[in-house]
């Protein structure tokens, strides 16, 4: 199993221009998540999908549009990107339903510039 | 929302001792986790325990619900525990994925 996977690793952008991030997990699992990891800091929560169909905002959503393509992928997307959205994008992916398994599993992380 | 607080922010220690990590969140929780980045920036899972205590070989972690707060203990501590050590909960009554993050404890162990 590869787990969760993200691609790309590195990109960098120059302001105002847009891309996608994908993620997709092969564990089967329920709820997927993307956060956003800034120098000295812990995780902030940017989008979330509890299931397959539905999507719903986290702590910091400005700026990004998520899409719950299917079960096994949840991609985010910067429409207009701007400098304050540099940062390290982390995806992850947990069995929410199952109590006493929520452990959320994270994916390599993908390290952001936008110039 | 709910605030997560870690201590020490920092911690060194050289290879053998034992170290405990403090966490304590602002509301009562129904998911808790604890979080090792390693120095490659991957984040792996160590506990999911919004209560009760939980052992994994030299780790093991013990939430106390009702006075709000968790602990992380590293027994034996080896240079590849360095890293930084996160807790995250999220408050009863909404989304379990829902998580919050604390700021961290960046751990350094010396040979």
């Amino acid at each position: 199993n590869a787990g969760v996977t993200q691609t790309p690793k590195f990109q960098v952008l120059k302001t105002g221009q847009s891309m996608t991030l994908q993620c997709a997990q092969d564990m089967n699992h329920n709820s997927m998540y993307w956060y956003r990891q800034d120098p000295g800091m812990g995780l902030r929560l940017i989008y979330y999908s509890a299931s397959e169909g539905t999507t719903d905002k986290g702590e910091v959503p400005n700026g990004y549009n998520v899409s719950r393509l299917n079960k096994r992928e949840f991609s985010l997307r910067l429409e207009s990107a701007a400098p304050s959205q540099t940062s390290v994008y982390f995806c992850a992916s947990s069995d929410s339903l199952a109590v006493g398994r929520r452990t959320q599993y994270f994916g390599p992380g993908t390290r952001l510039t936008v110039l | 929302g709910i605030q997560v607080e870690q201590s020490p922010p920092d911690l060194i220690l050289q290879e053998g001792a034992n170290s405990t990590l403090r966490c304590n969140f602002s509301d009562s929780v129904n998911n808790l986790q604890w979080f090792h980045q390693n120095p490659w920036g991957q984040l792996i899972n160590l506990f999911y325990i919004p209560s009760g205590t939980k052992q994994n070989g030299r780790l093991s972690a013990t939430t106390v619900a009702t006075e709000r707060y968790s602990l992380l203990y590293i027994s034996s501590s080896q240079t590849t525990d360095s890293g930084v050590y996160f807790c995250a909960a999220n408050a009863g009554g909404t989304s379990y994925g829902k998580l919050t993050f604390g700021q961290g404890t960046i751990l350094t162990v010396h040979p």
